[in-house]
């Protein structure tokens, strides 16, 4: 069983919808990240969280430590999200990552 | 402020052959962070860099080495290379270990 799960392995929505990803994991933690990878390679860190909530513009990130368990939001998504949303969390003295989201929006 | 910039950006190499890879953080972040990606494996750590000391590796072979600068460049080097090499190098710069990463787009090794 990996560290690190991410649910679903893909998801297809239509503009406008709201979304969850969720990222549960087995390992303490210092904190999560969620990043951002759109095709061509290229990451964006959206998130860096060690407990509660945080929101930037349209996304939002939560965390529960007991459950060890993290959303990310997207709220009246848009074609431009289509990426793949990447859960990753700092365990001791390594980075361990989930196998990520594949998330296509649809006009 | 410049982004963080990974030279060469798509290099190929035949077996048994070494490779350094380059990385430029954002001018005032002290930590480095290296990472490897492959369709198989997907993300995996590969070393962590503060202040020219390696403070983390991840589940690497010793092939598998680093170093930083005094001017906080990273470098990585994988000698011997083999074909499950091939893969997505990405360097991360942060102020400080731990904080907010910014990923650079990343070398394309191919190793044939």
């Amino acid at each position: 069983k990996n560290e690190v799960e991410q649910s679903p392995q893909n998801l297809t929505a239509q503009e406008g919808e709201f979304i969850t990803i969720n990222c549960s994991y087995s390992v303490g933690i210092s904190a999560l990240h969620w990043l951002q990878q759109h095709p061509g390679g290229g990451i964006v860190s959206l998130f860096m969280l060690s407990s509660g909530k945080k929101k930037h513009g349209r996304l939002i990130a939560t965390i529960n430590i007991q459950e060890k368990h993290s959303s990310l939001h997207i709220t009246a998504s848009h074609p431009r999200d289509s990426a793949v949303y990447i859960c990753a969390v700092w365990n001791n003295n390594d980075m361990r990552f989930g196998a990520g989201t594949r998330l296509t929006v649809k006009p | 402020k410049a982004g963080v910039t990974q030279t060469p950006r798509y290099l190929i190499k035949t077996r048994g052959q070494q490779v350094t890879l380059s990385c430029s953080p954002i001018s005032g972040h002290r930590s480095v962070s290296w990472y490897q990606q492959t369709p198989g494996q997907g993300l995996q750590f590969l070393f962590e860099y503060f202040s020219e000391t390696q403070r983390n590796k991840g589940n690497f072979p010793g092939r598998f080495s680093g170093r930083q600068f005094s001017n906080s460049r990273s470098e990585m080097n994988v000698s011997t290379l083999e074909l499950g090499d091939s893969a997505l190098y990405l360097c991360a710069s942060s102020l400080n270990p731990r904080d907010t990463q910014y990923f650079g787009p990343g070398t394309r090794l191919t190793v044939l």
